[in-house]
């Protein structure tokens, strides 16, 4: 089955400590980004990924890195969380850049206090 | 950069009725225009999308218009049913450099038996 993955799904934590969101995807596709959903905001997207070891902000890159060593994988890096950056993430992929269907992932819900 | 505006952003319909999300772009250079559904507690499911050379497209209930001229695009869903109750996100990408999709805002439908 076509999927994005990510994980954890749910994850609470304090400010200051480092955390990782895994996103992986089973489409040999070669783009991938991250995107938070605020209400309100809608979908902004954070980082995102042409191929490997191509990397690209977005509109809200502040606060996040991202890494891409192997085409299925795509992970959000949180090194030192803030309470603004609680949020719902979602990880996407597509065959390309633009006007290609992008799969999203189930999302993961943080919460930094 | 491109700017996605989206209206309502609520919008409540009795079952059978029909529904109708709006959406305008700023960058007449935008070309593909995708619709996404977001149904609770799972990703951005894409459910039709036009690209710029075509008026309208239709996908059974749904169907999506486009006014290049005046910069807006539309999606039209007939006959709603309760399980048409999502948010709904429409989207602009800019066939450019590393081009990506601007989301609007999302519009929460709500579909009462």
């Amino acid at each position: 089955e076509a999927q994005v993955t990510q994980n954890p799904r749910y994850l609470i934590t304090v400010t200051g400590k480092k955390l990782t969101v895994t996103c992986s995807q089973n489409m040999n596709h070669e783009y991938m980004s991250w995107y938070r959903q605020d209400p309100g905001l809608g979908l902004r997207q954070i980082y995102y990924s042409m191929n490997v070891e191509v990397t690209d902000k977005g509109d809200v890159p502040e606060g996040y890195k991202v890494s891409r060593k192997e085409k299925r994988n795509f992970p959000l890096i949180l090194e030192s969380p803030s309470p603004n950056q609680t949020s719902l993430y979602f990880c996407a992929s597509s065959a390309d850049r633009g006007a290609y269907e992008q799969y999203f992932g189930p999302g993961t819900r943080l919460t930094v206090t | 950069g491109e700017n996605v505006e989206q209206h309502p952003s609520t919008l409540s319909v009795q079952e059978g009725d029909s529904a109708v999300i709006k959406c305008t772009y700023s960058d007449s250079a935008s070309n593909y225009f995708p619709w996404y559904k977001q149904e609770l507690g799972k990703g951005p499911q894409l459910i039709i999308d036009i690209r710029s050379n075509v008026g309208e497209k239709k996908d059974q209930r749904i169907a999506v218009t486009l006014n290049k001229t005046a910069k807006h695009f539309s999606l039209h869903i007939t006959e709603t049913q309760p399980e048409d109750s999502a948010v709904y996100f429409c989207a602009a990408s800019i066939p450019s450099g590393y081009s990506t999709l601007t989301f609007g805002k999302g519009t929460m439908l709500l579909v009462s038996p």
